[in-house]
């Protein structure tokens, strides 16, 4: 059974920092792309960032770049988004997500998702 | 990385035919056929409904049905039922090698 899994979260003050892991299983992690999408309180969906299938390059949306970043340990078959500089405005509900299709690019038709975890930023 | 562009709200009758439409550009919609279409009720993750334009993950029902035209995405769902009410939302792959979501759409059965 595949099951994605989140962690971390939480509150952090403006200019803080904060880590999100992903653990997945029921599923060989290395050829899937891997995606973290966000959706700020009673907002739409927001692609953050992704990693290919194989984890060899890292992409992101021009809102977080420069302050976050995404990695693999596929020894842990874990997704992590660490964030930095954190903002009022990525306050949100933080979802990683699994593609549905093996070697792909981005994941973005995402079939598996974690449960959510909210970050928010706040004084 | 401008989101896409849905309509704010859609409604139907049961058993009727509803269609979302998604536009976006020639650096996104209009360049591949890789868009996706999700359903997302009020707490929950986003659901998969429709994935490369046209084609239905396993146990999605058939009464949902993806396009596209040019820039233009659509997402029909024929035979309206209540359950449907919820957020729908598209995407699609850009040629900056990113993903961008549309606005979303609130799709009401009456």
């Amino acid at each position: 059974e595949v099951q994605v899994v989140q962690s971390g979260g939480g509150l952090v003050q403006p200019g803080g920092s904060l880590r999100l892991s992903c653990v997945a299983s029921g599923f060989t992690f290395t050829n899937y792309a891997m995606s973290w999408v966000r959706q700020a309180p009673g907002r739409g969906l927001e692609w953050v960032s992704g990693v290919p299938a194989g984890g060899d390059y890292t992409y992101y949306a021009d809102s977080v770049k420069g302050r976050f970043t995404i990695s693999t340990d596929n020894s842990k078959n874990t997704l992590y988004l660490q964030m930095h500089s954190l903002r009022v405005d990525d306050t949100a509900v933080y979802y990683c997500a699994k593609d549905i299709i093996s070697g792909r690019l981005v994941a973005g038709s995402c079939d598996y998702w974690g449960q959510g975890t909210l970050v928010t930023v706040s004084s | 990385q401008s989101a896409l562009t849905q309509p704010a709200s859609v409604s139907g009758s049961p058993g009727q035919s509803i269609t979302i439409s998604c536009t976006g550009t020639s650096s996104d919609i209009g360049a591949y056929n890789y868009v996706s279409w999700y359903l997302q009720h009020p707490g929950k993750a986003p659901k998969l409904l429709i994935y490369d334009v046209a084609n239905r993950p396993s146990g999605i029902s058939n009464r949902f049905s993806g396009s596209k035209s040019g820039n233009t995405a659509s997402l029909t769902i024929s035979g309206l039922q209540a359950e449907d009410e919820a957020d729908y939302y598209c995407g699609s792959f850009t040629s900056s090698g990113t993903w961008v979501f549309g606005g979303g759409t609130k799709l009401t059965v009456l």
